[in-house]
């Protein structure tokens, strides 16, 4: 089955520098590859989403580009701001019926 | 439109019982699929319905269980209860579960075990 790895676990950045997180996944027939982010005490929240036709995409500050050669996706965040500071968790889906894995989350802290 | 609602948000139980989670989903929407979160392990995947049918299940022991109804709203049961079962239970919904839809989730239902 599908493996999905996320580096780092946690991330400490200041106010107004970048923040970037890091995916491998394992199934090549992986095609769609949301991102999420949880504040604490609330449920996952889709921020942004890309599909293996496309190699970047951009929504304001947020950014995901994707390398489907070497099975590796990256969300970017830049000019971070306080409210950034959130678990965010990256997942991989093959497509037909659904069955996302996600990778173990990353902790970011946007320190003002 | 309501977003995705879990019952109960909170629950405590004792090793040995049992327990049964709701999810309902987002108006339309019929596919449910059902995750367990715990700290250091993300969310993993338990099962995915679609028309009251289990079409996808994770990799956890046949005490986890669940069904759809017929309109889309989704239950969770889970036996015989261990110290290890204490987690967030999150359930999510899409159109029709298709692989490259966008899920939304609920707030969850916390599960502790004592």
């Amino acid at each position: 089955g599908e493996n999905v790895e996320q580096h780092p676990s946690t991330l400490s950045v200041q106010e107004g520098d970048s923040a970037v997180i890091k995916c491998t996944y394992s199934d090549s027939a992986s095609n769609y590859f949301p991102w999420y982010k949880q504040e604490l005490g609330k449920r996952p929240q889709l921020i942004i989403d890309i599909r293996s036709n496309v190699g970047e995409k951009k929504d304001q500050r947020i950014a995901v580009t994707l390398n489907k050669t070497a099975k590796h996706f990256s969300l970017h965040i830049t000019e971070t701001q306080p409210e950034d500071s959130a678990v965010y968790f990256c997942a991989a889906s093959p497509g037909g019926y659904q069955k996302v894995t996600f990778g173990t989350g990353t902790k970011l802290q946007v320190i003002p | 439109k309501a977003g995705v609602t879990q019952t109960p948000r909170y629950l405590i139980k004792t090793r040995g019982q049992q327990v049964t989670l709701s999810c309902s989903p987002i108006s339309g929407h019929r596919s449910v699929s059902w995750y367990q979160q715990t700290p250091g392990q993300g969310l993993q995947f338990l099962f995915e319905y679609f028309s009251e049918t289990q079409r996808n299940k994770g990799n956890f022991p046949g005490r986890f269980s669940g069904r759809q109804f017929s309109n889309s709203r989704s239950e969770m049961n889970v036996s015989t209860l261990e110290l290890g079962d204490s987690a967030l239970y999150l359930c999510a919904s899409s159109l029709t579960g298709q692989g490259n839809q966008p899920q939304h989730f609920g707030d969850g239902t916390r599960l502790s075990i004592l």
